[in-house]
C-alpha cells in the first residue's frame, strides 16, 4: 500500500526541540519531492518545508526558516523535520505530503503541542 | 491571512449544487499556476480532490468538478450528500516568495 506515516509529535516546552519522522512505503521514495505541511488547531493548511528527491534542494517557509531543518534518508525511506526553538504558534498537526505538482499523498499527521 | 481567499462557509441541502470560490492574484492563480483542491473530512488528513485545475484523481466521483478563470478558481459539488460535509481547500503556487506553495483559508461545507 502506498502510504506515509508520521511520528514523533508530542508536548514540548517553548524553546524546546522535537524531531518528526515520516516513514514512506509502497513507492520509490527517492523519486519524489517531499514536504511538511502543518495545520494549527481550527486553522487552515500551511506549507512549511520542501526537499527534492535527492535531498540536495531544500526550501522553508519564512515562519520556520532558521529554526526547522528538513532532511531525508532515502535508504530508510524516511523524511524528517528537526524543530528547534519551538514557539506556542508552532502548535499544530504536522503532515508529511508527497509532491507532484500538487500534494497527492498525505499522512495522518502527528500533533505537536508547544506549551509550558 | 491566506494568500488565496475562500468563503469561510457554504451550505446546501442534500441533492443540491454548491460552489466554492478561490480568489488569488496575478502572482499565483493569475500567473497561470495550476489550482488544486483538497477535501478534509472531520478529524482526518486532507485528501486530493482535484488537480491541475480540472482533473479528478481515480475514485473521486464526477459530482465534483472545478474550473479556473483569470485570478480565480471554483469547485462545484452537485448532488450533495451528507458525507460531503467537510473542509475544502484550494492550493496553488505563488511567485512572489520562491518557492511558496499556498493554500486558501478553507471553506466549511455544511449539508443541511
Amino acid at each position: 500500500e502506498v502510504q506515509v506515516v508520521e511520528s514523533g509529535g508530542g508536548l514540548v516546552q517553548p524553546g524546546g526541540s522535537l524531531r518528526l519522522s515520516c516513514a514512506a512505503s509502497g513507492f520509490t521514495f527517492s523519486s519524489y519531492e517531499m514536504n511538511w505541511v502543518r495545520q494549527a488547531p481550527g486553522k487552515g493548511l500551511e506549507w512549511i518545508s520542501y526537499t527534492s528527491g535527492s535531498g540536495y534542494t531544500i526550501y522553508y517557509a519564512d515562519s520556520v526558516k532558521g529554526r526547522f531543518t528538513i532532511s531525508r534518508d532515502n535508504a530508510k525511506n524516511s523524511l524528517y523535520l528537526q524543530m528547534n526553538s519551538l514557539r506556542a504558534e508552532d502548535t499544530a498537526v504536522y503532515y508529511c505530503a508527497r509532491l507532484l505538482n500538487y500534494f497527492d499523498l498525505w499522512g495522518r499527521g502527528t500533533l505537536v503541542a508547544v506549551s509550558s | 491571512q491566506s494568500v488565496l481567499t475562500q468563503p469561510p462557509s457554504v451550505s446546501g441541502a442534500p441533492g443540491q449544487r454548491v460552489t466554492i470560490s478561490c480568489t488569488g492574484t496575478s502572482d499565483n492563480i493569475g500567473a497561470g499556476y495550476d489550482v488544486h483542491w483538497y477535501q478534509q473530512l472531520p478529524g482526518t488528513a486532507p485528501k486530493l480532490l482535484i488537480y491541475g485545475n480540472i482533473h479528478r484523481p481515480s475514485g473521486v466521483p464526477d459530482r465534483f468538478s472545478a474550473s479556473k478563470s483569470g485570478t480565480s478558481a471554483s469547485l462545484a459539488i452537485t448532488g450533495l450528500q451528507v458525507d460531503d460535509e467537510a473542509d475544502y481547500y484550494c492550493q496553488s503556487y505563488d511567485s512572489r516568495l520562491r518557492p511558496n506553495w499556498v493554500f486558501g483559508g478553507g471553506t466549511k461545507l455544511t449539508v443541511l
